[in-house]
C-alpha cells in the first residue's frame, strides 16, 4: 500500500525558512520509474507544482521559485525534504507531496493528505 | 511560461453530461491528465494520458483531446462528482509541470 505523509511546522514567520518532510511507504525512492514532487495550494486557489526529485537524485524546480527551493531525499529513511527560504504571507497554503510515475510523461498517482502552512508573525 | 486554461465553473443537473475543457498550445504533442479534488481532500487522478482511466475510477469519467483542447466528460454526473477538477501536463525537456486553474463542478 502506497502512502505519503507530510510533516513540518504549522506556522512560519515572514522571511523565515520552511522545511517540510515527506515520509513515504509502499515504494522505494530508488525505483527508476518513480519520483516525488511537492505541490502547494493557497487557500481557495489552484494547485502549483514546486519541485521534483528523481530516483537518481536529479532535481527539477518551478522556474518562478527556483531560487528559494531545495529538494533532497534520504532513500534509507524513505524521506523527501523540501526547504523554501524567505517565506512570505503569500506562501500560506496546503503543501502536498505526491509520488510521480513515469509511463510516457511524469504524473502524480498518489498524494499525501497535505499539511497547512501559515506564514505569519 | 506554459499555461493550461480551464473555465472557472461548470454546472449541470444530476444525470446530465458534464464537460470540462482545458486548452494549451502543447496539448497536441503532450498528454493531458485530470485530477478531481473534493473539499478538504487531496487530488485524485481520474484520467491519465488523455483518455485512460485508472482502476477504481467509474466508467462515467472519460477523456478526449482535439487539437489544443483536452476535455474531461462525466456522463450521468452525480452529486458525489461535485468538486474541483484540474488538468495537468508536463514536459521534462522544457521543465514545465503545469496545472490548469481548476474548474468547479456543481451538480444540482
Amino acid at each position: 500500500q502506497v502512502t505519503l505523509k507530510e510533516s513540518g511546522p504549522v506556522v512560519v514567520k515572514p522571511t523565515g525558512t520552511l522545511t517540510l518532510t515527506c515520509t513515504v511507504s509502499g515504494f522505494s525512492l530508488s525505483d527508476s520509474r518513480l519520483g516525488v514532487s511537492w505541490i502547494r495550494q493557497p487557500p481557495g486557489k489552484a494547485l502549483e507544482w514546486l519541485a521534483h526529485i528523481f530516483w537518481n537524485d536529479e532535481k527539477s524546480y518551478n522556474p518562478s521559485l527556483k531560487t528559494r527551493l531545495t529538494i533532497s531525499k534520504d532513500t534509507s529513511k524513505s524521506q523527501v525534504v523540501l526547504t523554501m527560504k524567505n517565506m512570505d504571507p503569500l506562501d500560506t497554503g496546503t503543501y502536498f507531496c505526491a509520488r510521480t510515475t513515469r509511463m510516457i510523461l511524469y504524473y502524480f498517482d498518489f498524494w499525501g493528505r497535505g499539511t497547512l502552512v501559515t506564514v505569519s508573525s | 511560461s506554459y499555461e493550461l486554461t480551464q473555465p472557472p465553473s461548470v454546472s449541470v443537473s444530476p444525470g446530465q453530461t458534464a464537460r470540462i475543457t482545458c486548452s494549451g498550445d502543447a496539448l497536441p504533442k503532450k498528454y493531458a491528465y485530470w485530477y478531481q479534488q473534493k473539499s478538504g481532500q487531496a487530488p485524485v487522478l481520474v484520467i491519465f494520458e488523455d483518455d485512460k482511466r485508472p482502476s477504481g475510477i467509474p466508467e462515467r469519467f472519460s477523456g478526449s483531446t482535439s487539437g489544443t483542447m483536452a476535455t474531461l466528460s462525466i456522463s450521468g454526473a452525480q452529486v458525489e462528482d461535485e468538486g474541483d477538477y484540474y488538468c495537468y501536463s508536463m514536459d521534462t525537456t522544457l521543465n514545465y509541470w503545469v496545472f490548469g486553474g481548476g474548474t468547479k463542478l456543481t451538480v444540482l
